[in-house]
């Protein structure tokens, strides 16, 4: 079974450039989850969705974040414009709503010079 | 604030033997807990897990333990393997959503 699929897996772009996360959920799942990995601030959570519908987006550093759901096999992440302070890996995650645990995508690896 | 403390950032252990690795938390309203392991360049894999209505939980090598009372919980590898060797996350939860990480604690297991 194809687990959590995110795709780039590693970015590297410039300050101001545009960047877009994309991720696939595990098939059936209908929550779905984009973390943040940093050094300093671990991993923390940035936004939700539970049937395609942001749910928590308290997470969302600032305005140059967003993301969507447009159904339920497709999430992205965009940040308009970096800066070099977004570096870090990104996760997606998807789950059931029937179970707590969480399953985890490859992440991605993004840089902002 | 951190709501989920790992306070050792890491932890070295001979294979065969046990590894704990501890887990503390504030928010007395968590009502479940988990496990994650990561290895380099990985997404983080959920291990085990624990509700908050019970204190143990195990699974072949794998053993929680959640004591409430001091907000704690740890998690027994028993026998540690070379393959063990990762960044364990403790996680909590609510209401089943969102979930709260510590900083994890690296384990390195030595053959």
């Amino acid at each position: 079974d194809a687990g959590v699929i995110q795709s780039p897996r590693h970015e590297v772009t410039e300050m101001g450039q545009e960047v877009t996360l994309r991720c696939k959920p595990i098939s059936g799942h209908d929550y779905l989850f984009w973390y943040r990995q940093t050094m300093m601030r671990g991993l923390e959570l940035l936004i939700y969705f539970n049937n395609n519908v942001p749910i928590d987006d308290s997470g969302m550093p600032e305005d140059r974040f967003s993301a969507k759901m447009p159904n339920a096999s497709f999430s992205t992440l965009k940040i308009q414009p970096s800066e070099p302070r977004d570096s870090a890996v990104y996760f997606c995650a998807s789950k059931t709503g029937r179970t707590y645990e969480q399953y985890f995508g490859p992440g991605t690896r993004l840089t902002v010079t | 604030d951190q709501q989920v403390k790992q306070n050792s950032p890491s932890l070295s252990v001979q294979e065969g033997r046990i590894s704990i690795l501890n887990c503390d938390y504030t928010n007395s309203m968590f009502d479940y807990f988990l496990w994650y392991k990561k290895y380099p360049a990985e997404g983080p894999t959920f291990l085990i897990s624990i509700s908050s209505i019970k204190d143990k939980n195990e699974d072949g090598r794998f053993t929680v333990f959640l004591n409430k009372s001091a907000k704690h919980l740890s998690l027994h590898i028993v026998p540690s393997q070379p393959g063990d060797s990762a960044v364990y996350f403790c996680a909590a939860s609510r209401w089943g959503n969102k979930l709260v990480f510590g900083a994890g604690t690296i384990l390195r297991v030595k053959s």
